[in-house]
């Protein structure tokens, strides 16, 4: 069955870097395009990036671009976030989500179970 | 960037309870929209994606209608496991945002 297990997430003070991974599994992962989203205490969920399958094309949000980076491997099934000059407000689960493809609309039918990346000093 | 609005924000209703969410999007996104479900210390779950289409595996009291701006979640019947966070996303353009999110609790 499809699975994607994050990992990486922990206490970093603020200025710090993390490097978060998600292990994909039960699919073929280099037919699907992956995003990254969150969640801060207490608030909604806000969309990060997204990657395509040969990443070729990549987006972020305003609210993280130009510190965090996103990438994949897919010779190791996996999709990373490298994030740097992280602020307490970055403080969030962090999910990774598959993007199903033309037959989901686009739309994310996986999601892994999420890390929790907290900036504090 | 496109901007999703959910109301209401929060809804109390009772089990047996029809229930409707709208979300409207400030630019037209045509059937480019999906429905979540998130409930606290799980993981958000797909319900209904290209406005309207269930999920496979989604009970079909959930269903979902709209096309270009304005868009419903409704829910026929509520069940003790229906009370969650539902969020709506448009597809149509990066960033993917979500919708703010409408908490429904029990009355």
């Amino acid at each position: 069955q499809v699975q994607l297990v994050e990992s990486g997430g922990g206490l970093v003070k603020p200025g710090g870097s993390l490097r978060l991974s998600c292990a994909a599994s039960g699919f073929t992962f280099n037919d699907h395009y992956m995003s990254w989203i969150r969640q801060a205490p207490g608030k909604g969920l806000e969309w990060l990036s997204y990657i395509s399958n040969s990443d070729n094309s990549i987006y972020y949000a305003d609210s993280v671009k130009g510190r965090f980076t996103i990438s994949r491997d897919n010779a190791k099934n996996s999709l990373y976030l490298q994030m740097d000059s992280l602020r307490a407000e970055d403080t969030a689960v962090y999910y990774c989500a598959r993007d199903g493809g033309r037959y989901s609309g686009r739309s994310y039918d996986y999601w892994g179970q999420g890390t929790l990346v907290t900036v504090s000093s | 960037d496109i901007q999703l609005t959910q109301s209401p924000s929060f809804l109390s209703a009772s089990v047996g309870d029809r229930v409707t969410i709208t979300c409207r999007a400030s630019q037209g996104i045509g059937t480019y929209l999906a429905w979540y479900q998130h409930k606290p210390g799980e993981v958000p779950k797909l319900l209904i994606y290209a406005a309207s289409t269930l999920q496979s595996g989604v009970p079909s009291r959930f269903s979902g209608s709209g096309s270009g701006a304005a868009f419903t979640l409704t829910i026929s019947g509520l069940q003790p496991e229906d009370f969650a966070t539902y969020y709506c996303q448009q597809l149509d353009s990066y960033p993917r945002t979500f919708g703010q999110g409408t908490k429904v609790e029990i009355k």
